[in-house]
């Protein structure tokens, strides 16, 4: 059973702060790891894609992945309360799977 | 450029009854695929259509069933309604099958009464 495991939260941090969102999965052959933002009532959007071990940059986004360790991680800097969200953490690939798995998502606040 | 269509967005059905949803991927996408989302479980893969062929099929129930038709629209239907398949029903784009990077449409809301 593959499994991708995510704190539930909530994370609460204040305005102008970094966010640091923690992944772990079990399945030691997925090759691509993904978060998506979903807003209460809202479908998920996805904000960053990893496929290699290190960090990968946008914007404020900073996702790093460690294979070795089965984890992945998705900081945000200067963090400001339209960033309040679930985050999705899913890894796609085991296998020859292209089948995602998701974690339950991690509930951030991020307070003025 | 649209985004991935869903419709409808909000159902009410009866137990026993059976449904049909319908998503409509972003132009130029040809794989579609298919997630519930329960409270209790999170988001869960239903199947992935491409090239009207289902490619890959996730641990429900023949109940849950799906197709793609030749302009890649998708539509997956549930049969004998059950009060736990109440949840919200994504439909998500790719470009082509195997292409991780998916996204998401609005939903279709089930309530199952």
């Amino acid at each position: 059973q593959k499994e991708v495991e995510q704190n539930s939260g909530p994370l609460s941090v204040p305005e102008g702060a970094i966010a640091s969102l923690n992944c772990t999965y079990s399945d030691r052959g997925s090759q691509s790891f993904f978060w998506y933002r979903q807003y209460s009532g809202k479908s998920p959007e996805l904000i960053m894609s990893i496929y290699s071990n290190g960090d990968k940059e946008d914007g404020r986004f900073t996702a790093q992945l460690n294979k070795a360790s089965q984890y992945v991680s998705l900081l945000i800097r200067d963090s400001q309360p339209s960033d309040s969200a679930t985050y999705l953490c899913a890894a796609e690939g085991g296998g020859g799977s292209y089948i995602p798995t998701f974690g339950r998502g991690t509930s951030l606040i991020v307070h003025p | 450029k649209a985004g991935v269509t869903q419709t409808p967005r909000y159902l009410i059905k009866t137990r026993g009854q059976q449904v049909t949803l319908s998503c409509s991927p972003i132009s130029g996408h040809r794989s579609v695929s298919w997630y519930q989302q329960t409270p209790g479980q999170g988001l869960q893969f239903l199947f992935e259509y491409f090239s009207e062929t289902q490619r890959n099929k996730g641990n429900f129930p023949g109940r849950f069933s799906g197709r793609q038709f030749s302009n890649s629209r998708s539509e997956m239907n549930v049969s004998t309604l059950e009060l736990g398949d109440s949840a919200l029903y994504l439909c998500a784009s790719s470009l082509e099958a195997g292409v991780p990077e998916a996204f998401f449409g609005q939903g279709t809301r089930l309530t199952v009464v």
